[in-house]
């Protein structure tokens, strides 16, 4: 089981430009939630989303910002026209569907996104 | 809303001896989860040690143990033993029991020096 795999590991884009972060979560895992951890912070909650559906966005920035988790494949976290500021490293993390989290999850390593 | 405060953001240790690393909660619920995650430079997310809160018995895992005072709403780490490889971020983290999903709230972060 190779756990949460998230690519690519580094990511570098002009402002303006679109980055798209890609999460394998653990097999048999559903349930994938992404946090975003700004410089000399904690994480801190984006979404959560289960197989072809967002269950909670609710700290997802409202606008340039999307995630999706289709029947098939990797969950992708879409972000449009980057600015300074998107700059953080964003993690991925699964669960199963009989722990919900409760256990703790299984973290990636991690997207480092870097905007200039 | 349930908020995770870390009040130490740096701490530091002599290799062989004990440290405690400290984290206040504030919730309104009975029933939930806390957690202590270990970040080290390689960016990966490590659960240490997890603690039920309807169970008054505080956990241990190897050199790591809790204590959980929940009427203090205090979730406090203590580092046995410390290792050169102790070194890394730990984070405190939260999260509702019952049914719901698993989102976790973390707190800031406290960064662990362990001198040799």
């Amino acid at each position: 089981n190779a756990g949460v795999m998230q690519n690519p590991r580094h990511l570098v884009r002009r402002r303006g430009q679109e980055a798209r972060l890609r999460c394998s979560p653990m097999k048999g895992h559903s349930h994938v939630y992404w946090y975003r951890q700004l410089p000399e912070e904690g994480l801190k909650f984006m979404v959560y989303l289960q197989k072809e559906n967002i269950i909670d966005e609710s700290g997802m920035p409202k606008e340039r910002f999307s995630a999706e988790f289709p029947k098939e494949g990797p969950s992708i976290l879409r972000i449009q026209q980057v600015v300074r500021g998107d700059s953080a490293a964003y993690f991925c993390a699964s669960s199963p569907d009989r722990d919900r989290g409760t256990y703790g999850y299984t973290f990636g390593s991690g997207t480092r996104l870097t905007v200039v | 809303a349930q908020t995770v405060t870390q009040s130490q953001p740096e701490m530091s240790v002599q290799e062989a001896e004990t440290v405690t690393l400290s984290c206040t909660y504030d919730t309104s619920e009975s029933d939930y989860y806390l957690f202590w995650y270990k970040q080290p430079p390689s960016r990966q997310m490590i659960l240490v040690i997890r603690q039920e809160a309807y169970k008054q018995q505080n956990a241990t895992e190897n050199r790591f143990s809790v204590n959980f005072q929940k009427a203090a709403k205090s979730f406090s780490l203590k580092i046995s033993d410390s290792q050169l490889g102790d070194a890394a971020m730990y984070f405190c983290a939260y999260k509702v029991g019952g049914t719901s999903y698993g989102k976790l709230t973390f707190g800031q972060g406290t960064i662990l020096t362990v001198h040799p």
